[in-house]
């Protein structure tokens, strides 16, 4: 009953490094995003999808890209790490039409 | 845009308490609010969710109302334990689609 997984937990980059945050569920959920969680900020949206091959920005999708090759993976990736990337990433997913979303464990990411 | 506010960002109770968290909202053109717990280091786990058409949800000790004329939602704990300890986030779906903003959470602390 795994639900939905992250990797890796911890994470340290350098400015301009690239690196790819994994996401997968089991649940068979048609939609999947990532949030960063800082704070006093909250959690904000960085990138959605609805399906297979759809995907959206969220609130700040500056520096971040994604892809939703399959309905169990969403990755999310840094092209080009900034340490205001700084965070902890968060990957959720639910069915569509407004149900609860269910968290992964979050991926802390420091930008050195 | 809709924004999210929970008061008070901290809580420190005796156990055996029962409390109540609050949640603001600015838009009350909401399709549903969700209750979520987060323990230290980990993801976010939902509690309740309440549809626009709901005045409240129960699950166990906890008790979760809305008001969408006055844009609040309270969580009420009841006979809170230790094990309560978390912070409590509130989360607002303004349509069908499944973004949500959150509030910045309460931190709670129950004292043995």
């Amino acid at each position: 009953n795994a639900g939905v997984t992250q990797t890796p937990k911890f994470q340290v980059l350098k400015t301009g490094q690239s690196m790819t945050l994994q996401c997968a569920q089991d649940m068979n959920h048609e939609y999947m995003s990532w949030y960063r969680q800082d704070p006093g900020m909250g959690l904000r949206l960085i990138h959605y999808s609805v399906g297979a091959g759809i995907t959206d920005q969220g609130e700040v999708p500056n520096g971040y890209n994604v892809s939703r090759s399959t309905t169990e993976d969403f990755p999310l990736r840094l092209l080009s790490a900034a340490p205001s990337q700084t965070s902890v990433y968060f990957c959720a997913s639910t069915r569509t039409g407004g149900r609860k979303l269910f968290f992964g464990s979050g991926t802390q990411l420091s930008v050195l | 845009k809709q924004e999210v506010t929970q008061i008070p960002a901290a809580l420190s109770v005796p156990e055996g308490e029962n409390l109540v968290l609050n949640c603001s909202f600015t838009d009350s053109a909401i399709y549903n609010l969700q209750w979520f717990r987060q323990d230290p280091g980990k993801g976010l786990t939902s509690l309740l969710l309440i549809q626009s058409s709901q005045r409240e949800q129960t699950s166990g000790r906890l008790n979760a109302s809305l008001d969408k004329s006055s844009g609040r939602s309270t969580l009420y704990i009841a006979a809170s334990q230790p094990g309560d300890s978390a912070t409590y986030l509130c989360a607002v779906r303004n349509n069908a689609g499944n973004m949500l903003t959150f509030g910045g959470g309460t931190r709670l602390m129950v004292k043995p």
